[in-house]
């Protein structure tokens, strides 16, 4: 059991810059999750993807961020033109079904400066 | 929106002493979940109550879900320092199942050798 694994693990960038992250899920796993954690706060959800499908999206991905799951396997979560408020830790989770377990990496520490 | 608030948010006792964390919310979920969460890495699954009024134990923590499915607490017997850690509760709502949980705030607990 390799768990999700999330690339790279911490990432500082200066405001404006463009990142992104990379999740790779369990691999029989058809959803998979992206959630943001600021400190001293739980993790708060982004968005969702079945297979390739992006199916739900926070109101807080707001149009500078985009996420894709291509092939609907691994998935990257771009940010644009960060600010110092998307400083947070960037969880992806994956899980077999709808209603089973979620499975979290160890996420991506993001610091814009 | 759902809000699960935790309380205490910090907890600090002695290896031995009892505690209990608790979560609540207005709204109800269809399950609840806690996790624990260590410094650097993603939640790690505990535990998840479904049923009102349904109590689960693992080792030596007892997990109650309320009747009316809007809370609930988590209780360790004889802390031990392994305990240490982010305890999260995560609620999820019944057309989503698990793909859109609500987390608590979080209790940060540390047991003192």
């Amino acid at each position: 059991d390799t768990g999700v694994s999330q690339n790279p693990r911490h990432k500082i960038t200066k405001r404006g810059q463009n990142v992104t992250f990379r999740c790779d899920p369990i691999s029989e796993h058809n959803r998979l999750y992206w959630y943001r954690q600021t400190l001293g706060q739980g993790p708060e959800f982004l968005t969702y993807f079945q297979n390739e499908a992006q199916l739900e999206k926070s109101r807080l991905l707001s149009d500078r961020f985009s996420a894709e799951r291509p092939k609907g396997s691994f998935s990257t979560l771009e940010i644009q033109r960060t600010e110092q408020g998307d400083s947070a830790m960037y969880l992806c989770a994956s899980s077999y079904a709808q209603r089973s377990p979620l499975h979290f990496g160890n996420g991506t520490r993001l610091t814009v400066t | 929106t759902q809000l699960l608030e935790q309380s205490p948010q910090f907890l600090s006792i002695q290896e031995g002493e009892n505690l209990t964390v608790y979560c609540n919310s207005s709204s109800v979920f269809s399950s609840l979940q806690w996790y624990r969460q260590e410094p650097g890495e993603g939640p790690v699954l505990l535990v998840t109550v479904v049923t009102g009024g349904e109590v689960k134990k693992l080792k030596r923590l007892t997990f109650q879900f309320g009747d009316a499915r809007k809370d609930s607490s988590l209780h360790i017997t004889a802390a031990q320092p392994g305990d240490t850690g982010l305890y999260l509760c995560a609620g999820a709502i019944a057309n989503f199942g698990n793909e859109k949980l609500t987390f608590g705030t979080g209790t940060r607990l540390t047991i003192i050798p």
